[in-house]
C-alpha cells in the first residue's frame, strides 16, 4: 500500500518567517492533495496536484509537486498565527475508488 | 462546502457497547467515506461508500460496519466498542456525482468530526 512521510513533524515559527513541509510518497502520485486542520475541528481543503511540476499558490501557502522525487511540499511565505494547525498531505489510491491515503500530518505553531 | 454532519460530536460508552455514528451530507455526493485519526497514526481509512447499499472495506475495517440505506447517509456501526477503538471520527464525501465519470480530481471534504471515548 501507498505510504506518505511528513517532515517534519512538529514546527514552531516565529511569527513572520518562512516554512516549508514536505511529503514524500512510497509510490507513484497520482495526485496530491493539501490539506489543514485546526486543533479539534475538520479538514479543510487546501489545494491539489496533479501534474510534476505543477505549482500552486493560495493567499500565502505555495504547493510544489516534484513527480520524479515523488514528493510535494508546501511553503509558507511571511507566516501568521492564522496558519496554525496540523497540516495533512492526502494521495490519491490506485484507481482512485477508495479515498486518499494521508499522512501522519505537521503540527505548526506560530510564535508571535 | 458539502453541508456535512456527524453526529453525535461527542461520545462516551463502555467496553462491549454497541455504538453507532451517523454521517448526513446535503450535496448528492455519491462517494462517502469513514476516517479515524489518531496520535501517531494519522488518518485511517475504514469504509467507504460508492452508491446506495455498495460499501468496501478500508485499511482498518475489523470491528466496524457501515450501512448507506439512502444517498444522503452513511452510518458507521461498532458492534461492540473496545477501548482500542478510542478515536475521533470523520466523515468524508467526495465530489464525485452520480452521473459525473472520473476526472481523477479526488477532492474530499471533511464533517466535523465524532470524538468517541470507550472506558
Amino acid at each position: 500500500s501507498q505510504e506518505l512521510e511528513q517532515s517534519p513533524q512538529s514546527l514552531i515559527v516565529q511569527e513572520g518567517k518562512n516554512l516549508t513541509i514536505n511529503c514524500t510518497s512510497s509510490k507513484t502520485l497520482y495526485g496530491l492533495y493539501w490539506y489543514k486542520q485546526k486543533y479539534g475541528e475538520g479538514l479543510i481543503f487546501l489545494m491539489m496536484l496533479q501534474k510534476g511540476g505543477e505549482e500552486k499558490s493560495h493567499e500565502k501557502i505555495t504547493a510544489k509537486l516534484d513527480e520524479k522525487k515523488q514528493q510535494s511540499s508546501l511553503h509558507i511565505t511571511a507566516s501568521q498565527p492564522s496558519h496554525a494547525g496540523i497540516y495533512l498531505c492526502g494521495a490519491d489510491t490506485v484507481g482512485g475508488a477508495d479515498g486518499l491515503t494521508f499522512g501522519k500530518g505537521t503540527h505548526l505553531i506560530i510564535q508571535p | 462546502d458539502a453541508g456535512i454532519t456527524q453526529s453525535p460530536r461527542h461520545k462516551v460508552t463502555e467496553t462491549g457497547t454497541p455504538v453507532t455514528l451517523r454521517c448526513h451530507q446535503t450535496e448528492n455526493h455519491r462517494y462517502m467515506y469513514w476516517y479515524r485519526q489518531d496520535p501517531g497514526h494519522g488518518l485511517r481509512l475504514i469504509h467507504y461508500s460508492y452508491g446506495v447499499k455498495d460499501t468496501d472495506k478500508g485499511e482498518v475495517s475489523d470491528g466496524y460496519s457501515v450501512s448507506r440505506s439512502k444517498t444522503e447517509d452513511f452510518l458507521l456501526t461498532l458492534e461492540s466498542a473496545t477501548s482500542s477503538q478510542t478515536s475521533v471520527y470523520f466523515c468524508a464525501t467526495e465530489n464525485r456525482k452520480w452521473d459525473s465519470v472520473n476526472s481523477g480530481a479526488n477532492v474530499l471534504t471533511f464533517g466535523a468530526g465524532s470524538r468517541l471515548t470507550v472506558l
